[in-house]
């Protein structure tokens, strides 16, 4: 099956600078890629996410990459807030009905 | 809509008890999902439902855990008997392919604490 890891499991940044957190997976049918971003004492929320005919996607902030050859995609949040302090999961699956996530990162973003 | 419940919140119990988790999907979705959240393992999937069948329950640690979808709205996850490693926050997720393709919509979560 599909084996997600993800690094780092802990990222401290200044408010103002910019956070990568990189992910990879083993099943090369995977062709969804999902983040998620979980508050404390929430469940998760999708935040992003891109698809495997797409290289790189962006929302205002928030980027997202994607190496199919390597197996690996990465989330990039610039301009880092406070409130963007949060555990980010990254998932991969080749349905989406069957994601697996990989362990998260808590990212925390110091004024 | 007011997205995905699930109840209760937190569970205390002891070790032995039977513990039930209940999940209310966001109407109009046809998929399921059961996740754990734990430090050491993550986010795992145990199982998920499409339109109330069970499709995938290999997740399901043992035979102690059982889940149930009578119908759309109404799911149940059953721990028989409790156990303290069972320990975790247990969430509900449910998805349309309707628009909105894999996109899944979590729940707060139950926290159980087996003692």
């Amino acid at each position: 099956g599909e084996n997600v890891e993800q690094h780092p499991s802990t990222l401290s940044v200044q408010e103002g600078d910019s956070a990568v957190i990189k992910c990879t997976y083993s099943d090369s049918a995977s062709n969804y890629f999902p983040w998620y971003k979980q508050e404390l004492g929430k469940g998760p929320q999708l935040i992003i996410d891109i698809r495997s005919n797409v290289g790189e996607k962006k929302d205002q902030r928030i980027a997202v990459t994607l190496n199919k050859t390597a197996k690996h995609f990465s989330l990039h949040i610039t301009e880092t807030q406070p409130e963007d302090s949060a555990v980010y999961f990254c998932a991969a699956g080749d349905s989406g009905y069957a994601l697996n996530f990989g362990k998260g990162t808590s990212l925390l973003v110091t004024p | 809509d007011a997205g995905v419940i699930q109840s209760p919140r937190h569970e205390v119990t002891e070790m032995g008890q039977e513990v039930t988790l209940r999940c209310k999907p966001i109407s109009g979705h046809d998929y399921l999902f059961w996740y754990r959240q734990t430090m050491m393992r993550g986010l795992e999937l145990l199982i998920y439902f499409n339109n109330n069948v069970p499709i995938d329950d290999s997740g399901m640690p043992e035979d102690r855990f059982s889940a149930k979808m009578p119908n759309a709205s109404f799911s149940t996850l059953k721990i028989q008997p409790s156990e303290p490693r069972d320990s975790a926050v247990y969430f509900c997720a449910s998805s349309s392919r309707q628009g909105i393709g894999e996109k899944l919509f979590f729940g707060s979560g139950t926290q159980l604490s087996v003692l």
